[in-house]
């Protein structure tokens, strides 16, 4: 079956640009999450969706950042007028919701955001 | 206070020998605990978790938790170059999952 799928797998933008980073979590998964994670760090929280709705945002660093799943699938993370300091891999992950055997995330591939 | 302390290596083992790689946390109410690897590029792969007392195994792989300690920690025993990875250390408290910095192990051959 398939895993967690983003795209683009690279993202190069100008300061003051915006963009759209998509993630395809896994078929029947109803948790996904959003992290980025910078070199030789581990990767931060930034939102948590179950099902349609965001159940935690506070990891959003702030108003630029916004993400919508607007039918329990696919998510978008949209950054508005970026800065050098977004650069970052932002990974995506999915997973049931539950035990901790189902909280288990499933990590997509990533994409690397340079602004430049 | 950071949520999850790792130290972050580099950690070096030869080939054989069991590496072990530890992991602090900073809130009693974490509920469950993950270690993942992360190759150089790619992104983090689960190895196990552990939300109980005590040890669980898996192969070559023991994870171990101490609550009243805080700690969790991952063995890998018979260390394989391919085992050369930086290793995370997760806990999940709430919603959130918060991770460390990781810890670079690298097997020598």
């Amino acid at each position: 079956g398939a895993g967690v799928s983003q795209t683009p797998s690279n993202k190069v933008t100008e300061k003051g640009k915006y963009v759209e980073l998509r993630c395809d979590p896994i078929s029947g998964h109803t948790a996904l999450y959003w992290y980025r994670q910078s070199l030789g760090q581990g990767p931060e929280f930034l939102i948590y969706f179950q099902g349609t709705g965001a159940a935690d945002d506070s990891g959003l660093p702030n108003d630029r950042f916004f993400a919508v799943r607007p039918e329990g699938s696919v998510s978008t993370l949209k950054i508005q007028r970026t800065e050098r300091g977004d650069s970052a891999v932002y990974l995506c992950a999915s997973s049931l919701v539950g035990t901790p055997s189902t909280d288990t995330q499933y990590f997509g591939p990533g994409t690397r955001l340079t602004v430049l | 206070q950071k949520e999850v302390e790792q130290n972050s290596g580099p950690l070096s083992v030869p080939e054989g020998a069991i590496a072990s790689l530890n992991c602090t946390y900073s809130d009693r109410g974490s509920q469950s605990f993950f270690w993942y690897r992360q190759y150089s590029g790619k992104s983090p792969e689960l190895i196990m978790f552990i939300y109980s007392n005590g040890d669980k195994e898996d192969g070559r792989f023991t994870a171990q938790l101490n609550k009243a300690s805080q700690y969790v920690s991952l063995l890998i025993r018979d260390s394989q170059p391919s085992d050369s990875a930086t290793y995370l250390c997760a806990v999940k408290k709430g919603n959130q999952f918060y991770f460390g910095t990781g810890t670079s192990l690298t097997v020598i051959p």
